[in-house]
């Protein structure tokens, strides 16, 4: 199936813990994002890889940090995890650097105990 | 500062009726507007789209309404299934360092009822 994946799909840690989410796609897209939706649904950018390179960072802690090891894949590490970050992460994808929307994984909801 | 205000944040329509959502946005530099559909426990997929340079666009019982004067645009869902309910997001794309930037509405919860 052509898609963007991500895993895990839940993942409850405690307070302290470091933990990875891995996305990847399948789509032969150039740019890969992270999103964080809140227990509002509000959606908010947090990071954008276009060809491997980060090309948009808002405002996240540094306990968050993305990697890149190649176009089809966007990982998301977090340190220190806090009970704030307890939220659903989706990883999206877009052909030429987003000019016709994007592709977003199902989503992994992160639980901080 | 919320770039892309959405209402009305939820909705209750009866089968059949039409479901109408509204946004309006600030950043005259946004130049594609998707609408996204969200199921629980999945993530938004791309409903339909429109630029800044047509007025309305429809596909199937989707229509995108857009005033690029206003700085509005709406989805209006005909003949509104129970099928549809779901978490509807508008969203502004604009060109932001190197890349397009999706920016989303708060997003509407509709519910249609039988």
């Amino acid at each position: 199936d052509t898609a963007v994946s991500q895993t895990p799909k839940y993942l409850v840690t405690q307070m302290g813990n470091d933990k990875s989410i891995k996305c990847e796609q399948n789509l032969g897209h150039d740019t890969m994002y992270w999103y964080k939706q809140d227990s509002k649904k509000f959606l908010k950018i947090m990071f954008s890889y276009n060809n491997k390179e980060l090309i948009i960072n808002e405002t996240v802690p540094n306990r968050f940090s993305p990697k890149s090891p190649d176009k089809a894949h966007l990982n998301l590490h977090i340190n220190s995890l806090e009970l704030g970050d307890s939220a659903v992460y989706f990883c999206a994808s877009s052909k030429e650097a987003g000019r016709y929307g994007y592709t977003f994984g199902s989503g992994t909801r992160l639980t901080v105990v | 500062q919320q770039q892309v205000k959405q209402s009305p944040q939820s909705l209750i329509v009866q089968k059949g009726g039409i479901s109408i959502i509204n946004c309006a946005y600030e950043n005259t530099a946004f130049d594609y507007f998707p609408w996204y559909q969200q199921f629980p426990g999945k993530g938004p997929a791309l409903l339909i789209a429109i630029r800044p340079d047509v007025s309305e666009k429809k596909e199937g019982r989707f229509t995108i309404s857009f005033n690029k004067s206003a700085k509005q645009f709406s989805l209006h869902i005909m003949d509104s299934q129970p099928g549809d309910s779901a978490t509807y997001f508008c969203a502004a794309s604009h060109y932001y360092n190197a890349g397009n930037m999706l920016t989303f509405g708060g997003g509407t919860r509709l519910m249609v009822k039988p």
